[in-house]
């Protein structure tokens, strides 16, 4: 995918420990979401930050906006095994949604 | 609460087979979208319908045609199916002019042989 690219793609963290992923993208945006998805089932939406807020919270979940660096960051605080997860960045273009590559979280019990 | 249904979960198919994959979106939701994913890939947009009239197309195979019906509910018809088809492929649904969450599937894991 050309949009929405996540950094790192990656990451291996031990539990309790925060998990950081970072997502660019080229276009302007009306909002950015945050989906979740467990190996090979459906995606799960967490959190959508609109183009005029830079921050926002939900649970253990925080999201940064920067729209003239054209990136976010999806942060996880005190992060669980159950977190282990693919984590995916996605703009909304009309209505679909333009995905980035995704970052792998794995947390180590 | 009721969840968007994907029939059915796995497929296996031959090459230049035919597959037709269904969707039954949450109930009130008037759009239905469309995704493609490939073996450790991002999802892909392939097409999304709005009050049973296809709203956007994005990288769909000519080969793929799709359509909502009058339950709202969606069918994707997949003809001289290729290796390369091999993907999971997941509905999505939402409700215009509510949010821009979309509410996703489980998805079909496609296998083409």
């Amino acid at each position: 995918s050309q949009q929405g690219e996540e950094d790192p793609q990656a990451l291996s963290i031990q539990e309790g420990e925060n998990a950081t992923m970072n997502c660019s993208y080229k276009t302007s945006i009306n909002n950015l979401q945050w989906y979740r998805q467990n190996s090979g089932r459906g995606l799960v939406h967490l959190i959508l930050i609109r183009s005029n807020e830079r921050e926002k919270h939900s649970g253990r979940l925080r999201v940064t906006l920067d729209t003239s660096k054209k990136s976010s960051s999806l942060l996880i605080t005190a992060s669980r095994a159950a977190d282990t997860a693919s984590y995916f960045c996605a703009q909304t273009s009309g209505s679909r949604l333009t995905f980035g590559e995704g970052t792998q979280l794995t947390v180590n019990p | 609460a009721a969840g968007v249904i994907q029939s059915p979960r796995h497929l296996i198919k031959e090459k230049r087979e035919t597959a037709t994959l269904k969707c039954y979106p949450i109930p009130r939701h008037d759009t239905v979208y469309w995704y493609q994913q490939g073996p450790g890939q991002d999802p892909q947009f392939l097409i999304s319908f709005y009050e049973k009239m296809q709203s956007d197309k994005g990288s769909i195979p000519d080969r793929f045609s799709a359509q909502q019906f009058s339950d709202y509910h969606s069918e994707l018809n997949m003809s001289s199916l290729e290796l390369g088809d091999s993907a999971l492929y997941f509905c999505a649904s939402r409700r215009q002019g509510r949010s821009y969450e979309q509410y996703f599937g489980p998805g079909t894991r496609l296998t083409v042989t």
